[in-house]
């Protein structure tokens, strides 16, 4: 299964933009890049995914790099509310599995 | 929308004891899943299920873990005799359908600790 590589933890300030990276050098032509993030407390939610075009969506931007081997998830404007554990999963368009990694913790200081 | 509910939310137990997980989807939802959720670990799934049957146990620990799922809705998750690694938050999860990319909308968790 290709992996994905995110750092453990993150900080931001705010009402300031983050950008959270993940790295995916194994992934194949068919795969898709998700964005999950889990709440304290809570069950993993929804944010985002894409194939090979940047996307955006009312609770994010994907960007994905041209050689699809790297990505970016962008909150525009943290908020409080944003502190989550956010998880990169690569999910192939056969195969129903969704392989969670260690995610990154972000931490948002007001 | 009513979002995926859980029950118990919390459970204490000691090793060698039995312990059960309820888990009811979201409306119309056709695909369960189950994973296991260790602390500072992101989830693993357990079971799979399409409508009753199942789709996809590979991870599931079969000596001690079973699940169903009978009617197609609800399900329940089972530990017989549970042992001390198996603490952890156990997450139900539902999708409209069993395609690759359907979104999964997770329940809040049980967090399972023994003793």
């Amino acid at each position: 299964d290709a992996k994905t590589t995110q750092p453990n933890s993150m900080e931001s300030n705010e009402e300031e933009p983050v950008h959270l990276p993940c790295n995916h050098s194994t992934i194949s032509g068919t795969d898709y890049i998700h964005w999950y993030r889990q709440l304290p407390s809570q069950g993993p939610e929804y944010v985002i995914h894409g194939l090979t075009s940047n996307v955006n969506n009312r609770m994010a931007s994907l960007a994905i790099a041209e050689d699809r081997k790297s990505s970016t998830l962008i909150l525009h404007r943290a908020t409080l509310r944003d502190a989550a554990v956010y998880y990169c999963i690569l999910r192939a368009h056969n195969n129903n599995d969704m392989r969670f990694g260690a995610g990154t913790r972000l931490t948002v200081k007001p | 929308e009513a979002g995926v509910a859980q029950s118990p939310r919390y459970k204490i137990i000691e090793k060698r004891q039995s312990v059960a997980f309820w888990c009811n989807p979201i409306s119309g939802h056709a695909t369960l899943y189950w994973y296991q959720q260790i602390l500072g670990q992101g989830p693993k799934l357990l079971i799979q299920f399409q409508n009753n049957g199942v789709v996809d146990d590979s991870q599931l620990p079969k000596d001690r873990f079973s699940a169903e799922r009978l009617k197609g809705v609800d399900s329940t998750l089972k530990i017989q005799p549970a042992k001390l690694e198996d603490s952890a938050v156990y997450l139900c999860a539902s999708s409209f359908n069993l395609i690759p990319l359907d979104t999964q909308y997770f329940g809040p968790g049980t967090r399972l600790t023994v003793l």
